[in-house]
This record gives structure tokens, sequence and C-alpha cells, in this order.
């Protein structure tokens, strides 16, 4: 099992609409969420991150956390051809390393 | 506040030679961690550093390695190159480490191996 898994995509969401991304991780000791953006040939850049279960709203980004099922999700309202990229969940284990998943892709459609 | 700041920008080498790389910290950071970034398998954490000792270090061979110097700057060794060494590495800041550490990423630099 992966450590971190991501649907790679893409996931096409028409403007305006709510895009919905998720993410799972395995380990059970890991403490802190990570939701970052990558556009194409550029570096990752920190949008949103998560300690506690719950929701945590920033925005038109809202995260999730459950960590009795595992998993993490992030939701963009309001969808924009603006937020067209690969969005990548991190996890930070419980021995401090943070792990990646590999992204999935997010195509806005205007 | 710059940024986080990798030289050179792109690398091109052969097989079999060694590779150095450069990341300077955004100023006041002192946790530098690096990463490989492939088509196929992602963002792979290769080690981390914080006041120039390293704290974690991921699944890569001993080809592999890397030093913290005392203003924080770190450099990334890759020796005997191998042709599955082409990638994106990523260098990252942050101001602490630990559970809440937030990564600011550089550029990157490109490594070609022919």
């Amino acid at each position: 099992q992966k450590e971190v898994e991501q649907n790679s995509g893409p996931l096409s969401v028409p403007e305006g609409a709510i895009a919905s991304l998720n993410c799972t991780y395995s380990d059970r000791g890991s403490q802190s969420f990570f939701w970052y953006r990558q556009y194409s040939g550029k570096s990752p850049e920190l949008i949103m991150f998560i300690y506690s279960n719950g929701d945590k709203e920033d925005g038109r980004f809202t995260a999730q956390l459950n960590k009795a099922s595992q998993y993490v999700s992030l939701l963009i309202r309001d969808s924009q051809p603006s937020d067209s990229a690969t969005y990548l969940c991190a996890v930070n284990k419980g021995d401090d390393k943070i792990i990646f998943g590999k992204g999935t892709r997010l195509h806005i459609l205007p | 506040k710059a940024g986080v700041t990798q030289t050179p920008r792109y690398l091109i080498k052969t097989r079999g030679q060694q590779v150095t790389l450069s990341c300077s910290p955004i100023s006041g950071h002192r946790s530098v961690s690096w990463y490989q970034q492939t088509p196929g398998q992602g963002l792979q954490f290769l080690f981390e550093y914080f006041s120039e000792t390293q704290r974690n270090k991921g699944n890569f061979p001993g080809r592999f390695s890397g030093r913290q110097f005392s203003n924080s700057r770190s450099e990334m060794n890759v020796s005997t190159l191998e042709l599955g060494d082409s990638a994106l590495y990523l260098c990252a800041s942050s101001s602490t480490s630990g559970t809440n550490e937030k990564l600011f990423f550089g550029s990157g630099t490109q490594l070609s191996v022919l």
C-alpha cells in the first residue's frame, strides 16, 4: 500500500462548480496534512494545511480531515480556470518525514 | 523576502559523472529538504537537514548525499550518475522542523543524464 494515494485524474470540473480532491494515507501516526498546488513547469506551493479532524476553510478552499478513515480532502468552491493545476497531498508521518502523493490533475472547463 | 534559490537551473551530465546542486533557503529558515520529482514517481523525499544535521533520510542509495552549512545553505551531491537519475530536484525550506513544518519550494534543478 502506498503511503499517500491520490487519483491521478485528470479531474474535469465546469467553471463555477465545486472541485473535490481526495487523498488517503496509510500511517495512522500521521499528524499533519497539507495540500500543495503545482502549475505546469512550476514548483509546488502550499495552499492549505490541517492538523485536526474536521473542516478548515480558507477563502474558496476547504480542507477536510478524517483520521479514523485516514483520508484528507480538498474542496474548491466556485472553480476558476486559474485553478487548473496538479494538486499534491502531503502527509507528515509520525517520524516527521513529509511524504507526497503523486498528485491529481485538475482541469477547470471554461 | 527572497524565496528559495536553487542553482543551477538546468544541468546536463553523462553517466558515471557526479553532480552538486545548491540551495539557499529563505532568510531565517533553518530546515532544508530535498525532493526528486519524476513523472512516474512524483515527489520523492531524499533528505532533510536542520541546523547542519541530517534529521531524516528517504529510501535512496548512498550515491545521493547532502550537507548543510552554518548559514543554512545546503548542497546535494549525486555520484556515479545513472540514466534514472534524470529528474527535477526540488529543494524546500522551512522555518521549523517537525510536525507542523510548512515547505517553501525553490524552482528546482532539472538534471538530465545522457
